[in-house]
């Protein structure tokens, strides 16, 4: 069964850094594309970040390029979100989520999401 | 950017009911759309890709549609448990743009 599990998530000030993690288990993860999505409350979805199966190209949302860095561990199967100089705007829950191949198209698996709080 | 549209918003329907929801892209994307389901509390679901293919698992009361610029996810006879949000996503080329969502209410 495929499993994506976030952890990272908190209440943290504006301007400083948070870094998310995504457990990913029940398949090969170095076989897959994955990515974040966030959800702001009561708004629809957003795509932030894309990896692709080795790492060796990632993909931005505008806003969160220069800020934001996404990344993998194919040895431990976890994916990582490396947010600095976070804004009030960043506030959301933060979803993990497995494309269907190797590289990017279609969300085929989500995990669970963090809530991150960008709040003084 | 490609810019993804639905409509409407929101739609009240009843049990049994069949139920047309639209999602416009501001470019031509070809059959690149994806369909998704999020019921309140929970994550998103998959429920179509490649504009018309059902993912595994979702009842074939769920049908999708369209080419180019124009799609649809028609629900047949709409279940209680249909009651969600639902997002189109443009799946090819960054960014995978998601639609404002379609708020399905039961009456």
């Amino acid at each position: 069964e495929v499993q994506l599990v976030e952890s990272g998530g908190g209440l943290v000030q504006p301007g400083r850094s948070l870094k998310l993690s995504c457990a990913a288990s029940g398949f090969t993860f170095s076989d897959y594309a994955m990515a974040w999505v966030r959800q702001a409350p009561k708004k629809g979805l957003e795509w932030v970040a894309t990896i692709i199966y080795d790492g060796s190209s990632t993909y931005y949302r505008d806003s969160v390029k220069g800020r934001f860095t996404i990344s993998r561990d194919n040895a431990k199967s976890t994916l990582y979100l490396q947010m600095d100089s976070l804004r009030s705007e960043d506030t959301a829950t933060y979803y993990c989520a497995r494309h269907h191949s190797s590289y990017p198209n279609w969300f085929a698996y989500w995990g669970q999401g963090t809530l991150v709080t960008v709040s003084s | 950017n490609i810019v993804m549209t639905q409509s409407p918003k929101s739609m009240s329907i009843s049990v049994g009911d069949r139920v047309t929801m639209n999602c416009k892209a501001s470019q031509n994307v070809g059959n690149n759309i994806a369909w998704y389901q999020q019921k309140p509390g929970q994550s998103p679901k998959l429920l179509i890709y490649y504009a018309s293919n059902r993912y595994t698992g979702v009842p074939d009361r769920f049908t999708g549609g369209g080419y180019g610029t124009d799609f649809t996810l028609t629900i047949n006879s709409v279940q209680a448990e249909d009651a969600a949000f639902y997002y189109c996503q443009r799946i090819y080329n960054s960014p995978w743009t998601f639609g404002g969502g379609t708020k399905l209410e039961l009456k």
